[in-house]
């Protein structure tokens, strides 16, 4: 089956400018989550879905990012008044959400975020 | 909180085997797994060790080790394809089982 999407693949925005990143998950994963990842570094966990609530929005850097997943399926990360150091790699994984510990999660190819 | 350590490159040739290193801090985990990701790909799964002990998946082996904080990957007969970085990643002790990376090992494989 089709496994994880996300669009745009590359965004190119100025600074203080607002972005949305869609993500799609695995038809049938409850759980999504969602990573930033800067250049040579691993990814940092953002947030958390199960279903349509955001679980765990812990990792989430400051209140210009939110994200939602109003119908437990595809989300939407949401940058307002983007800064240069917003600018990395935006990925979206998702599980299927049972309560496995091996937690294997499923990685989409990202949305590359740049920031002028 | 937590954290993941990992040398940063490793160089091998093909047909070696080459082991990945990873110490970490942690106040409690599930299991320590293991992300492969080529340059410019998503991360994909490789390896998940639960308990002590090794697990062992084709050309591919894990340890963990609880007691000494540290976990390791394996590849063995290492080919050109296997140039990419490696991440160990801790599962936490929360309801989303959200994943903790190291910083990651980039492994060049060389003829």
């Amino acid at each position: 089956g089709a496994g994880v999407s996300q669009t745009p693949s590359n965004k190119v925005t100025e600074k203080g400018k607002y972005v949305e990143l869609r993500c799609d998950p695995i038809s049938g994963h409850t759980a999504l989550y969602w990573y930033r990842q800067s250049l040579g570094q691993g990814p940092e966990f953002l947030i958390y879905f199960q279903g349509t609530g955001a679980a765990d929005d812990s990792g989430l850097p400051n209140d210009r990012f939110f994200a939602v997943r109003p119908e437990g399926s595809v989300s939407t990360l949401k940058i307002q008044r983007t800064e240069r150091g917003d600018s990395a790699m935006y990925l979206c994984a998702s599980s299927p959400g049972r309560l496995d510990r091996r937690n294997e999660q499923f990685f989409g190819p990202g949305t590359r975020l740049t920031v002028l | 909180g937590q954290s993941l350590e990992q040398p940063s490159e490793v160089t091998a040739v093909e047909g070696a085997i080459v082991q990945i290193n990873c110490t970490y801090q942690t106040s409690g985990f599930y299991g320590l797994s293991w992300y492969q990701q080529h340059d410019g790909g998503a991360p994909t799964f490789l390896s998940y060790n639960a308990l002590d002990g090794l697990e062992e998946t084709g050309r591919f082996s894990s340890f963990l080790s609880r007691s000494d904080s540290y976990g390791y990957l394996l590849l063995q007969e290492l080919q050109m394809k296997d140039s990419a970085s490696y991440f160990c990643a801790l599962t936490s002790y929360n309801a989303g089982n959200m994943l903790t990376f190291g910083g990651g090992t980039r492994l060049m494989v060389k003829p």
